[in-house]
């Protein structure tokens, strides 16, 4: 079946440091990928989306390329803030069913 | 805000018992989605629901069923509850079915712990 596969947290940078959080997939197809954070006691938001390859989706300093060569989209950020940490899940959606495969999450902690 | 809304925001209860889980989807969104959030599995998809009728069903356990009303809400009900059923329980909503590039978007979930 599908599948999402994380880097594993956690995953502690200084504010202003560069952030990778990679991704990588298994499906059936050409899903569509998703990026969506979870801040503390919150549910979840789309951080960002790309529905097909070499798509890139971005959002609030946030990147992510469709990769369909490596199954890949690994999210990236130029300088992080404290107000980034959070929990990132990637996730794909499969054209025969609309569910939200996700992965396991990666913690993110930013010190000032 | 997502527009979603879950209640009730936090759910104790005891093994063997039964409890009702509601959400709303926002204004005009069709697609209704539960999904569960435990420790040792993670984000797992249970049940979609697309202007009343079932559209795709995950690892939903027996002892737990879901409906989508009239009005769109939808209501999971889980029985029999057993320990390792306390999890977070998340509600999404899309506004179409059918579209794997569809956003879907999340309620603030239902805490539930079953002692």
């Amino acid at each position: 079946g599908d599948s999402v596969t994380q880097m594993e947290g956690p995953v502690t940078l200084s504010e202003e440091a560069f952030l990778t959080i990679n991704c990588t997939y298994t499906a059936t197809g050409y899903p569509s990928l998703f990026w969506y954070v979870q801040y503390p006691g919150e549910g979840l938001q789309l951080l960002l989306k790309a529905t097909k390859a070499d798509d890139k989706g971005s959002n609030k300093g946030f990147e992510a390329t469709y990769r369909k060569e490596t199954t890949s989209f690994h999210l990236e950020k130029g300088s992080v803030q404290v107000s980034d940490s959070a929990v990132y899940f990637c996730a794909l959606s499969d054209k025969g069913a609309q569910k939200l495969v996700f992965g396991q999450g990666t913690r993110l902690t930013i010190n000032p | 805000d997502s527009g979603v809304t879950q209640t009730p925001k936090h759910l104790i209860t005891a093994t063997g018992q039964r409890v009702t889980l509601r959400c709303s989807p926002r204004s005009g969104d069709l697609s209704v989605y539960w999904y569960q959030q435990s420790l040792d599995q993670g984000l797992q998809f249970l049940i979609q629901y697309y202007n009343g009728e079932e559209r795709a069903k995950g690892n939903i356990l027996e002892r737990f069923s879901a409906q989508q009303f009239p009005d769109l809400h939808s209501e999971l009900n889980l029985s029999s509850l057993e320990l390792g059923d306390s999890a977070l329980y998340f509600c999404a909503s899309s506004a179409r079915a059918g579209t794997p590039a569809e956003t879907q978007y999340f309620g603030p979930g239902t805490r539930l712990l079953v002692l």
